[in-house]
């Protein structure tokens, strides 16, 4: 049964902290995503990687935020420090292009609920 | 800038009756949409699509619009269960970037 699972599920910390939300996308996926969810926006896309390497990250806001690949079954999004307006839900997705075939879908995790006080 | 845009944001609905969920765009550049559903504490997951050379697929209960004049697409659900309870999420993509720009989502209550 592949899934992308994500850690940890549930974060709650206090401003000026750094957290690292951490995915592993479905095995032989080659895109991977990092959305956020709020009342106000809906879903946010932050950054998104083929094949590792990053492909658009304009979402993100570059002071705080950064994501990375460290290997094909790991990825990371960081925020040093976390303010109180970070408080989310983050979703990492994955899903499969193959030379110019479309994505016609991602699947995603169940979600980092981050809380900062 | 929203360019994907879910002007409801709850709908309620009777078991048994029909669930029309909206979502209209501005750009006339995307090509392909989707239609995701989320249960709480869950990811979304994806529930049908639709390219733009087509103004209609169904799936089962499900089935997508898309008017590309009005730039608007709509979600039937017939017959309504309370199982399909949660949120819904249109989302669009343009040419082969691979990138979704989503909704901000309808909550769909149906009740018995």
């Amino acid at each position: 049964d592949a899934r992308v699972t994500q850690t940890p599920r549930h974060k709650v910390t206090e401003m000026g902290q750094e957290v690292t939300m951490r995915c592993q996308p479905i095995l032989g996926h080659n895109t991977v995503f990092w959305y956020r969810q709020t009342m106000m926006q809906g879903l946010e896309l932050l950054a998104y990687f083929r094949n590792r390497a990053p492909l658009d990250d304009s979402g993100m806001p570059k002071d705080r935020f950064s994501a990375e690949m460290p290997d094909a079954t790991l990825a990371t999004l960081k925020i040093q420090p976390s303010e109180p307006r970070d408080s989310a839900v983050y979703f990492c997705a994955s899903g499969l292009v193959l030379g110019g075939a479309r994505i016609n879908e991602q699947f995603f995790g169940p979600g980092t609920r981050l809380t900062v006080l | 800038d929203q360019q994907v845009k879910q002007n409801s944001p709850s709908l309620s609905v009777q078991e048994g009756r029909i669930s029309i969920l909206n979502c209209d765009y501005t750009n006339s550049m995307f090509d392909y949409f989707l239609w995701y559903k989320k249960y709480p504490a869950e990811g979304p997951t994806f529930l049908i699509s639709i390219s733009s050379i087509k103004d209609k697929n169904e799936d089962g209960r499900f089935t997508v619009f898309l008017n590309k004049s009005a730039k608007h697409l709509s979600l039937h659900i017939v017959p309504s269960q309370p199982g399909d309870s949660a949120v819904y999420f249109c989302a669009a993509r343009r040419n082969q970037g691979g990138k979704l720009i989503f909704g901000q989502g309808t909550e769909l209550s149906v009740k018995p």
